[in-house]
């Protein structure tokens, strides 16, 4: 079946520091390919979207390309700030609008 | 104005008892869902319907019982709950239940079962 697979965290960085969250899924066709964010005590919010081969999503400087050779849609942005600490949440759908969740990477910058 | 909202915040009860959820959303979306978080943070899709009809029914025990009065409405009723049920439940909507589409969640509602 589906799934997502995220690198296990925290990831802890220094502000202003580069990030990368990889992301890596399995799927028989062409899904659509999701980063949510979820802040310390919210719910989730799209962070960016993909929703074909080689797209790129983008949103508050981060970055993610949508690599259909590789199965991948890393999460990148080139400056962290404080405000980025959260879990972010890889995601795919194909077919229906059932969401498959990576288990979700905690980001946390310290100034 | 917050677009997807869910009642109660928290939930604390006693093993065995009834409880509801209730989720509503004010963007006009034909689809709505109810996702759970684990301890872990792990997410799990367990309900969808679309215009008050069942579309996705994740193999949830069926103590839990969905229901949706209407299409901005997505209520969780869960009886005899058990220890196992304590997790945070998440409502989300979108557009028309299309893959691609961006799904917009509540806030969440935490359930601690003693």
């Amino acid at each position: 079946g589906n799934s997502v697979t995220q690198m296990e965290g925290p990831v802890t960085l220094s502000e202003e520091a580069f990030l990368t969250i990889n992301c890596t899924y399995t799927a028989t066709g062409y899904p659509s390919l999701f980063w949510y964010v979820q802040y310390p005590g919210e719910g989730l919010q799209l962070l960016l979207k993909a929703t074909k081969a080689d797209d790129k999503g983008s949103n508050k400087g981060f970055e993610a390309t949508y690599r259909k050779e590789t199965t991948s849609f890393h999460l990148e942005k080139g400056s962290v700030q404080v405000s980025d600490s959260a879990v972010y949440f890889c995601a795919l759908s194909e077919f229906t609008d059932k969401l498959i969740f990576g288990t979700g990477t905690r980001l946390q910058v310290f100034p | 104005d917050t677009a997807v909202s869910q009642t109660p915040k928290y939930l604390v009860t006693q093993m065995g008892n009834d409880k509801s959820i209730k989720c509503e959303q004010n963007l006009g979306h034909d689809t709505m869902y109810w996702y759970k978080q684990d301890s872990k943070k792990f997410l799990k899709i367990m309900f969808s319907y679309n215009n008050k009809e069942l579309i996705i029914n994740e193999t949830v025990p069926n103590r839990f019982s969905p229901k949706s009065p209407d299409k901005a409405h997505l209520n969780l009723h869960i009886n005899s709950l058990e220890l196992g049920d304590s997790a945070v439940y998440f409502c989300a909507s979108s557009q028309e239940g299309r893959g691609w589409e961006t799904q917009y969640f509540g806030p969440g509602t935490r359930l601690l079962v003693l």
